[in-house]
């Protein structure tokens, strides 16, 4: 089951500029979770945030997240080429490990 | 750092055969997982194992089945595979802590193509 849907599908924006994705979920969670994926490769473990977080920062990227809109959004700033990837968010709920991935954003960072 | 590895990167079957996709992770954890991924359809979990010899049933587990008799392997196996298998596994490792506040850790993917 899917329970992230993540918002746009595909971003395409210049070298420098912010770059802004969504998720929303649909049921209670402990945390959420942003994982990147490189064209053809595993993902990559971004960032967590726990359901009684707000924000966190980790370098150039900033994730909020509200739980009362069941909704997070992950911001890239200044981003770079080598940030063209896709990313998912995906949740955790109840007491085992298990992650329900959203279907992904696709950024292409224009050089 | 973790390092979690899949047998192959490309693997090119026939309709029917019998098919191994291996998974091994280094830093003893506990907690290991099988997905595929398809386009537009994001991630699907198919199997996952709490820990050596335990394994649940994810979201699609129809037409798979796992084995877990090391606690640094994990394996997938198509006992008679169809095209519809066709796709991107990657396997994926976690330590188990209390509560799930941690992250998993992905191999680099095995693309399957049945024929």
């Amino acid at each position: 089951s899917q329970q992230g849907e993540e918002d746009p599908q595909a971003l395409s924006i210049q070298e420098g500029e912010n770059a802004t994705m969504n998720c929303s979920y649909k049921t209670s969670i402990n945390n959420l979770q942003w994982y990147r994926q490189n064209s053809g490769r595993g993902l990559v473990h971004l960032i967590l945030i726990r359901s009684n977080e707000r924000e966190k920062h980790s370098g150039r990227l900033r994730v909020t997240l509200d739980t009362s809109k069941k909704s997070s959004s992950l911001l890239i700033t200044a981003s770079r080429a080598a940030d063209t990837a896709s990313y998912f968010c995906a949740t955790n709920s109840g007491n085992t490990g298990k992650l329900i991935f959203g279907q992904g954003t696709t950024l292409q960072v224009k050089p | 750092d973790v390092k979690v590895t899949q047998s192959s990167r490309y693997l090119v079957k026939r309709t029917g055969e019998k098919v191994f996709l291996e998974c091994v992770q280094d830093m003893d954890h506990e907690n290991m997982f099988w997905y595929r991924q398809d386009p537009g359809l994001g991630l699907r979990l198919i199997y996952f194992s709490y820990d050596v010899k335990m394994k649940e049933k994810g979201d699609i587990p129809e037409g798979y089945s796992v084995s877990r008799e090391k606690k640094e392997r994990f394996s997938l196996i198509l006992e008679s595979a169809s095209t519809n298998q066709t796709s991107m596994y990657l396997c994926a490792s976690r330590a188990r802590l209390l509560p799930a506040y941690n992250e998993q850790f992905f191999g680099p993917g095995t693309r399957l193509t049945v024929l």
